[in-house]
């Protein structure tokens, strides 16, 4: 059975720094794309980037790159998504999710880690 | 990268069909055959429902389908449910910067 499972919730202030992982079981990590998706309270879902363990190549929204730093550890089957500098706007739940065979659709999600920045 | 657009909310009873739209660009929707359609209820993760445009994953009730004509792609529901109540959401390859997913639409069963 595929499955991602999430970091547990954060409470943290603005400008530490945080990371939170998603972890990969029940199918070859290495060989699909994780993408991370933001949703703000009350919101939409936001594209934020993806990375293929594979090779690790990376990809970022513009709106995105920059903010946050995308990786995965291939050992444990774990991808991660991390802040250097937190901020308010940042509080929101973040979903790790796996691109299927086609692009951009994403068949099995995270159960959401939910982020919440204090100033 | 503006998010595709959704209408805020449809309604519909039990047993009718709804359909949603998602208008893009020929940047994304119009250019690629890369729609996909998510549900999600509320404290949920979103689940995917219609993938490829018109594909239904496995498990996916026949229920649903999705279309496209030129840069607008629409899911239709038919034979409304209860169980339908609940936030979709559109995304499409883009290549400028890979994906882009609508702003949602809240569907009510009356």
């Amino acid at each position: 059975e595929v499955q991602l499972v999430q970091s547990g919730a954060e409470v943290k202030k603005s400008g530490e720094s945080l990371k939170i992982s998603c972890k990969g079981s029940g199918y070859s990590f290495t060989s699909y794309w994780v993408g991370w998706v933001r949703q703000m309270p009350g919101k939409g879902l936001e594209w934020m980037g993806i990375i293929y363990p594979g090779d690790s190549d990376t990809r970022y929204s513009p709106s995105f790159q920059g903010q946050v730093t995308i990786s995965a550890d291939t050992s444990i089957a774990t991808a991660y998504l991390q802040w250097s500098n937190l901020r308010a706007s940042d509080t929101a739940m973040y979903y790790c999710a796996r691109q299927t065979t086609t692009v951009g659709s994403f068949d099995f999600w995270g159960q959401g880690t939910m982020v919440t920045v204090s100033s | 990268q503006s998010a595709l657009t959704q209408p805020a909310s449809v309604s519909g009873s039990p047993g009718q069909s709804i359909t949603i739209s998602c208008t893009g660009t020929s940047s994304d929707v119009g250019g690629y055959n890369y729609v996909s359609w998510y549900q999600q209820h509320p404290g949920k993760a979103p689940k995917l429902i219609i993938y490829d445009v018109t594909s239904r994953p496995s498990g996916v009730s026949n229920r649903f389908s999705g279309s496209k004509s030129g840069n607008t792609a629409s899911l239709t529901i038919s034979g409304l449910q209860a169980e339908d109540e609940a936030d979709y959401y559109c995304s499409s390859y883009t290549r400028i910067i890979t994906l882009v997913f609508g702003g949602g639409t809240k569907l009510t069963v009356l």
